[in-house]
């Protein structure tokens, strides 16, 4: 079954422990991105991917580190966190950027204390 | 940068009547548009999206958006909600390489 998976689903954790939440696609999708939804600002985008080793900021991306060593992975790190990086994260993938349909993870539920 | 209004945070309609769910972008140059909707604690699923041709896109569910540049708009409508269409709806612009958001309105059904 083509998706995109998120691990962990829900996260407390306290703030300045870091923490990895990882994404994975199996669609052999190059474009990748992770996003923060938040109530009232809708989506915002953290980090994007073009390929593999090719990333780039987006609207967000302060307290945010990522990487893309492989294709299918594209894990969100947050070194030292802070209560106002608590929300709802997600990641997609597609087949590339403009036009291309982004298919979304389940999302990951972050608290930081 | 382009950027996406939705109009309404909350749009209550009754089964059976018109759905209608306002999308206004800004950008220097059309842009790809999008329609996403989002069920109770699940991730985003396209309903439909205009790149190129045809302004009146059709989507899944019954949804339609037509894409009027004169009114830099991509309303969503659909003639007739049902109970299973109650969620949170996002229009989109992407351009370049990157995807900005609305802000989401969530459409409830009243029986």
């Amino acid at each position: 079954e083509a998706q995109v998976t998120q691990n962990p689903r829900y996260l407390i954790t306290v703030t300045g422990k870091k923490l990895t939440v990882t994404c994975s696609q199996n669609m052999n999708h190059e474009y990748m991105s992770w996003y923060r939804q938040d109530p009232g600002l809708g989506l915002r985008q953290i980090y994007y991917s073009m390929n593999v080793e090719v990333t780039d900021k987006g609207d967000v991306p302060e307290g945010y580190k990522v990487s893309r060593k492989e294709k299918r992975n594209f894990p969100l790190i947050l070194e030292s966190p802070s209560p106002n990086q608590t929300s709802l994260y997600f990641c997609a993938s597609s087949l590339g950027s403009g036009g291309y349909t982004q298919y979304f993870g389940p999302g990951t539920r972050l608290t930081v204390l | 940068a382009q950027s996406v209004t939705q109009l309404g945070s909350h749009v209550s309609v009754s089964e059976g009547a018109l759905v209608l769910l306002r999308c206004n972008y800004s950008s220097s140059v059309p842009p790809y548009l999008f329609w996403y909707v989002q069920y109770p604690n699940q991730g985003l699923q396209l309903l439909l999206k205009y790149t190129t041709g045809a302004t009146l896109v059709k989507g899944i569910n019954g949804f339609e958006a037509e894409f009027k540049k004169s009114e830099t708009s991509f309303h969503l409508t659909k003639p007739s909600a049902h109970m299973s269409d109650a969620a949170e709806y996002f229009c989109a612009v992407s351009l370049d390489n990157d995807m900005r958001f609305g802000a989401g309105t969530r459409l409830t059904v009243k029986p």
